[in-house]
Order: C-alpha cells, then sequence, then structure tokens
C-alpha cells in the first residue's frame, strides 16, 4: 500500500529565502507525481506534475524534482514571497490504479 | 481557463438525511474522481468514473455513496444516509484521458453534518 509522507508539516521562513519542501513515497511504482498548493478553505491548485520518466519540471520560481528510486520528491521554492504563505501537498499517482494519494502536506508561512 | 466547479460551497445537513454534491468537470475530460479531507487530515480518495461506470473506489465509498453522471456534463455523489462523520470537505476532479494526465480540481464543497 502507498503510503506519502511529507516533513515537516510547518515551515515558517523570512520572505526572499529559497526554500525546498520534502515528500517521500514508499512505493516506486507510480506513474506521476503532482504539487499542489491549499488555501485555507479552498481547494486544491495543481502546480507541477512529474512524470515517472523525469527527473524535474519547473514552472516559474517552482521547481519540483523527482527520483523514484529512493522513493523522494522535492520541491523548490525560489526567492519565496508572502503570497506564497500555504499549504503544499504532494500526491502520487499510484501503478494500476487511478487515485492519488496524498501527503499530509507542508503549512509555508513566509514572514514579510 | 477551463475548470471544474462544484456547487454548493457549503452544506449543513441533519444525521440522516440524503445529500447530493454537484460537480461539473472540465468538458472535455474523460475521467472523473471523488476525494474528501477530512479537517486536518489527508486528502482520501473515493471514487473514480469513467465510461459511465466505477472505475474504482475505497473503502470509505460503501453502500452509503454512489456517483452518476445524470447528463453530459454534470458528475454527482450522493450520500443516502449522512453520519456525523461525513462531515468534510469533499473535491471533484477530472483529467482528460491518459493514465498520467494531470487531475484537475474543483474548490470543494463542505459538507457539514450535524
Amino acid at each position: 500500500k502507498q503510503e506519502v509522507t511529507q516533513i515537516p508539516a510547518a515551515l515558517s521562513v523570512p520572505e526572499g529565502e529559497n526554500l525546498v519542501l520534502n515528500c517521500s513515497f514508499t512505493d516506486s511504482a507510480i506513474y506521476n507525481l503532482q504539487w499542489f498548493r491549499q488555501d485555507p478553505g479552498k481547494g486544491l491548485t495543481s502546480l507541477l506534475l512529474i512524470q515517472s520518466s523525469q527527473r524535474e519540471q519547473t514552472s516559474g520560481r517552482l521547481n519540483a524534482s523527482l527520483d523514484k528510486s529512493s522513493g523522494r520528491s522535492t520541491l523548490y521554492i525560489a526567492a519565496s514571497q508572502p503570497g506564497d504563505s500555504a499549504t503544499y501537498l504532494c500526491a502520487a499517482l499510484v501503478q494500476g490504479a487511478q487515485k492519488l494519494v496524498f501527503g499530509q502536506g507542508t503549512r509555508l508561512t513566509i514572514n514579510p | 481557463e477551463p475548470e471544474v466547479t462544484q456547487t454548493p460551497s457549503h452544506q449543513v445537513t441533519q444525521m440522516g438525511q440524503e445529500v447530493i454534491l454537484r460537480c461539473v468537470p472540465i468538458s472535455n475530460h474523460l475521467y472523473f474522481y471523488w476525494y474528501r479531507q477530512i479537517l486536518g487530515q489527508k486528502v482520501e480518495f473515493l471514487v473514480s468514473f469513467y465510461n459511465n461506470e466505477i472505475s474504482e473506489k475505497s473503502e470509505i465509498f460503501d453502500d452509503q455513496f454512489s456517483v452518476e453522471r445524470p447528463d453530459g456534463s454534470n458528475f454527482t455523489l450522493k450520500i443516502r444516509s449522512t453520519k456525523l462523520e461525513d462531515s468534510a470537505m469533499y473535491f471533484c476532479a477530472s483529467k482528460w484521458q491518459g493514465t498520467a494526465d494531470t487531475q484537475y480540481f474543483g474548490p470543494g464543497t463542505r459538507l457539514t453534518v450535524l
């Protein structure tokens, strides 16, 4: 059974810093890994999707990497801004299934 | 940009009542999903739907739950007799076609069972 874990549960950094959010998964048999942003009481906004054959994806100040062999993905945020404050979720698409398996999220606070 | 929409945004109901949560997926998408998130917990998969039938469901999705695509645009989740523990945010998602395509999520319906 696939388990997805995100550490830390919460992170607070000053504005302007570069930061890394971590995601680990127990079963390397995944189709892809997706990173989401969730604002309080709101839905899930897809940020980046990395296919199992890819090593990384970039969108603006965001860069996500995937290492299937070690069961890890990271989300790198460059030059953080207060507007980046949100909960970031990673989710793995399990091979042989249609479902995304989510981590519990990292609640990120960027302090002005 | 096309997006998944959900109604209502918040539903309050009494225990034992039936509720129907509605979703309009992105128009050319073929795969549809329901997930839920109990407050403070992980987002959990409930059910996937393709070609007018359930393709996969979780242990949570018992006989009290059903899904339907009544027309070409709506996708609904029905809970027949709500329980207190059904209180959660329910998310609808849709995907175009490929197995590894991005799933796009709606804004969610917050269900409160009293």
